[in-house]
């Protein structure tokens, strides 16, 4: 079976802090991505990964950055955490055509 | 905007078939149906995809329209742990920017 873990169910920090959110996916693939859910709006991509290294903006990556130095491990760094990026943030990966494989979330919040 | 459009909630009897359903009118000759569904407070979870022919897997079955334009997923029996939010996408290939929208919150009934 696939398995992505994330690095936290749940994690409070302040405002201004630097939040690393972690990844990690055992099946070799290529892909990799980084959504956030919020209610009433679903869910929103911040950030892909396509290989090592390489990255693409999604929908809402402002306020965000990534990191993917290892194919098994996508990282999403919030550089300075405002109480506006309090969420759900949920990690994928997949070979490169079709079929996501979620993590459990990272429920954020943000004081 | 979310390339699909689906109910916002069905309720279901516990042991009678659940028939979910999708329409994609704006779908392309080269892409995929998928389905996930989200149980509360979890990622969500595929469940079944599609191009063209029907589909079945141990979870599900999928029913594509002839013109594509529209699908139905089927649980054949469904139970209260199928009770959860279900999300029908259309995607080409996983570069794709894919789209979740709302879904459909089913609700299993005892």
């Amino acid at each position: 079976d696939v398995k992505v873990t994330q690095s936290s169910r749940y994690l409070v920090k302040r405002t201004g802090e630097k939040v690393f959110l972690e990844c990690v996916q055992d099946m070799d693939h290529e892909n990799m991505f980084w959504y956030r859910q919020d209610p009433g709006l679903g869910l929103r991509l911040i950030y892909f990964s396509y290989d090592v290294k390489m990255k693409e903006k999604g929908d809402i990556p402002e306020g965000y950055s990534v990191s993917r130095e290892k194919k098994e491990r996508f990282s999403l760094i919030l550089e300075s955490a405002s109480t506006n990026q309090t969420s759900m943030y949920l990690c994928a990966s997949s070979f490169t055509q079709g079929t996501q494989y979620f993590g459990p979330g990272t429920r954020l919040l943000v004081l | 905007d979310a390339k699909t459009t689906q109910p916002p909630s069905m309720d279901c009897a516990e042991g009678r078939a659940a028939n979910l359903p999708c329409n994609h009118s704006t779908i392309s000759g080269n892409e995929y149906v998928y389905w996930y569904r989200q149980i509360h407070s979890q990622g969500p979870q595929y469940i079944i995809h599609g191009l063209k022919n029907n589909e079945t897997n141990e979870m599900a079955s999928l029913i594509i329209t002839e013109d594509r334009k529209s699908s139905t997923l089927i649980l054949p029996h469904a139970t209260l742990r199928d009770t959860a939010v279900y999300y029908c996408i259309v995607q080409k290939t996983s570069y794709d920017k894919v789209i979740f929208g709302p879904g459909t919150s089913l609700s299993v009934i005892p």
